[in-house]
Order: structure tokens, then sequence, then C-alpha cells
């Protein structure tokens, strides 16, 4: 079972350059979100989506974009890389709003 | 503003020792409370939750926690820890009725001696 699997594990980007983490999951879930996890802060949600189509902010969504084409995919854009986005950045999905979230292995982002 | 506080970043014990970890949550009304564990090299993953009922929950591996209402707080527990239970531990919190946002704490990192 492969579950939510993220692409790549690690990446350098230089200030300016964009990227997108892309995320897929084969368990037919309807909620994907992505978070970002700096260092002694815990998780923020960056964006996240309730189905093929829907995508709403979450608390840190700034500098950022997704779109949500198909239930399976859920790719996280960077179209201006900063280092305030130096971060490690975990995609996950869920069932339902309210159910146990299911994580990818993360990202690990470096902006220099 | 909704927050969720874990009082310890880090915690070291020697095996068999016993654990708390600290969490505590800002929401008003009905919350929804999750404890997540990420072991090393792995994902995050749901150690144990609570949504009504009996507030001692318990989790995979031993573990159980316990939901206070009047103290805002949801504290994990285990009797006893084991060196395979070196991990980063995450509470969150889900407002119950419709958000789609869980909150996380900053977790607190669990390093087990032998």
């Amino acid at each position: 079972n492969a579950g939510v699997t993220q692409t790549p594990k690690f990446r350098i980007l230089k200030i300016g350059q964009s990227m997108t983490l892309q995320c897929t999951q084969d368990m037919n879930h309807n909620y994907m979100y992505w978070y970002r996890q700096d260092p002694g802060m815990g998780l923020k949600l960056i964006y996240y989506s309730v189905g093929a189509g829907i995508t709403d902010k979450g608390e840190v969504p700034n500098g950022y974009n997704v779109s949500r084409s198909t239930t399976e995919d859920f790719p996280l854009r960077l179209e201006l890389a900063a280092p305030s986005q130096t971060s490690v950045y975990f995609c996950a999905s869920s069932t339902g709003g309210q159910e146990k979230l299911f994580f990818g292995s993360g990202t690990q982002l470096s902006v220099l | 503003a909704q927050s969720v506080s874990q009082h310890n970043h880090h915690v070291i014990l020697s095996e068999a020792a016993s654990l708390e970890l600290g969490c505590n949550y800002s929401y008003g009304g009905t919350v929804n409370l999750f404890w997540y564990v990420q072991y090393p090299g792995q994902h995050l993953q749901l150690l144990l939750k609570y949504f009504s009922g009996d507030p001692l929950v318990k989790g995979i591996k031993g573990f159980e926690a316990e939901f206070i209402k009047s103290k805002f707080s949801f504290n994990l527990r285990k009797p006893s820890v084991q060196w395979s239970d070196t991990a980063e531990y995450f509470c969150a919190a889900h407002h119950a009725g419709g958000y789609n946002k869980l909150i996380f704490g900053a977790g607190t990192r669990l390093a087990v001696h032998p």
C-alpha cells in the first residue's frame, strides 16, 4: 500500500526560483492537506482541499498555490522561493475533515 | 486565537520510567483531540484520538491520554517507556462540527535511554 506519496524528498532552491511539490494518494480520500513544519513550531496548515476542484487557505498560505484537478493529486506550488520558506513540508489526506490524517514522508526544502 | 500548547519540548527518560506529556488547548466549545507520533525516519501517524465518551482513551503501543475538560488538557501517558518510544509527539486539536483545520502543538521530542 503506497498511501500518501510525496516527491521530492529533498530540494535546495535559490531565492526567486519556483518549484512544485508533488503529492498523490491512492486511498480515494476526499480531503487533502499541506502542512509545513518549522523547528519548535509544530505543523502549520498551508492549504487544504475537500475534493477535486475545491481548495481553501489554511493558516500560512502566502507564497504558495495549490490545485486539485483529481482526487489523487494535490500539488503545492512555490512561485518565488524565499528563505522564509525553508521548512519541512508534509502532505496528508483523510476520509473526512475530522478523521485521522495519513501523512506522507515529507519534503525537506532549503531556500538559499 | 485557537492554539495548542505542549509544555515540554524535550524529554529524556530511562527505560521503564513513566511518561506524561502535557497538552493544553484553547478552543471554546466541543473539540476533537489527537496525539500523533513521528518515529525517526517514519511518517507521522496517529497514536490515539478523543471525540466523545470516556475521557480516558487508549491508543497503540500502551499509550493512553486523559481528556480533562475543566483544565482544557489532553495529556499523554505511558506507565513504562521503552527505547523504541523514542520519537517526536504532537498534540492536535480540531473544532468539532465542521472545521477542517487541525491545529498542532509544537511537539515534544522524547529520547529514551536503555
